[in-house]
């Protein structure tokens, strides 16, 4: 089965900085998708950003993208100018066969002001 | 519009209650899921349905029966549950089960004394 790695259980990132979240994959798959979620306080499961493997480009999505390795088997998000707003816990997750999910531990990002 | 809906958003039930989740989108998406999630955990996946047919169950105990009454709905009876079983339970849709992208509800906080 495939496994999905976040090594940071918590990061800290002040307002207006820029902070980057880790992700490690194993997978014997040439094909697959990527995602970061992104769930805040209220619980609600977000959709941040997704990559696809066959695409050799980043995914951008405003002040979120991905520097997808795939080699290195990493996906690791940036998020440019942080605001209050991007405070939450953020899963990286695979999809395997049959469109299953497959999260990391998640991380904890606080933003402070 | 991505939206997924879930009802209650809160459920106290006791160990001998029967009681139901309920999952609702209407962005004609033909795959549905519930997942399990407990607290700073990622979410577990429980169920998949692909039009209207259950095609994952992962292992599930049988106090947990899913029902997909049509494309739209997507319900979880819930009977003789153990306080184990408390956790955050979220439902999520995609377009179909070989598109990758899922939107998810807001989650149903369900307690079970």
């Amino acid at each position: 089965a495939q496994t999905v790695t976040q090594s940071q259980p918590e990061m800290s990132v002040q307002e207006a900085e820029t902070v980057t979240l880790s992700c490690t994959y194993d997978t014997s798959e040439s094909d697959y998708y990527l995602f970061w979620y992104k769930q805040p306080p209220s619980r609600q499961m977000i959709l941040v950003i997704r990559q696809e493997a066959y695409k050799q480009q980043n995914a951008t999505e405003n002040r979120f993208s991905v520097n997808f390795q795939k080699a290195a088997k990493s996906f690791s998000l940036k998020i440019s100018d942080s605001q209050l707003g991007d405070a939450a816990m953020y899963f990286c997750a695979y999809r395997e066969t049959g469109n299953k999910l497959v999260f990391g531990a998640g991380t904890i990002l606080r933003v402070k002001s | 519009d991505t939206e997924v809906t879930q009802t209650p958003k809160h459920l106290v039930m006791g160990m001998t209650n029967k009681k139901s989740l309920k999952c609702e989108q209407h962005m004609g998406h033909r795959a549905m899921y519930w997942y399990k999630q407990k607290a700073k955990k990622p979410p577990e996946l429980m169920f998949v349905y692909s039009y209207e047919k259950l095609s994952i169950n992962e292992s599930v105990p049988s106090r947990f029966s899913p029902e997909c009454p049509n494309s739209s709905l997507l319900n979880l009876h819930l009977h003789a549950l153990q306080p184990e079983d408390s956790a955050l339970y979220l439902c999520a849709s995609s377009q179909a089960i070989t598109q990758e992208t899922q939107y998810f509800g807001p989650g149903t906080r369900l307690l079970v004394l």
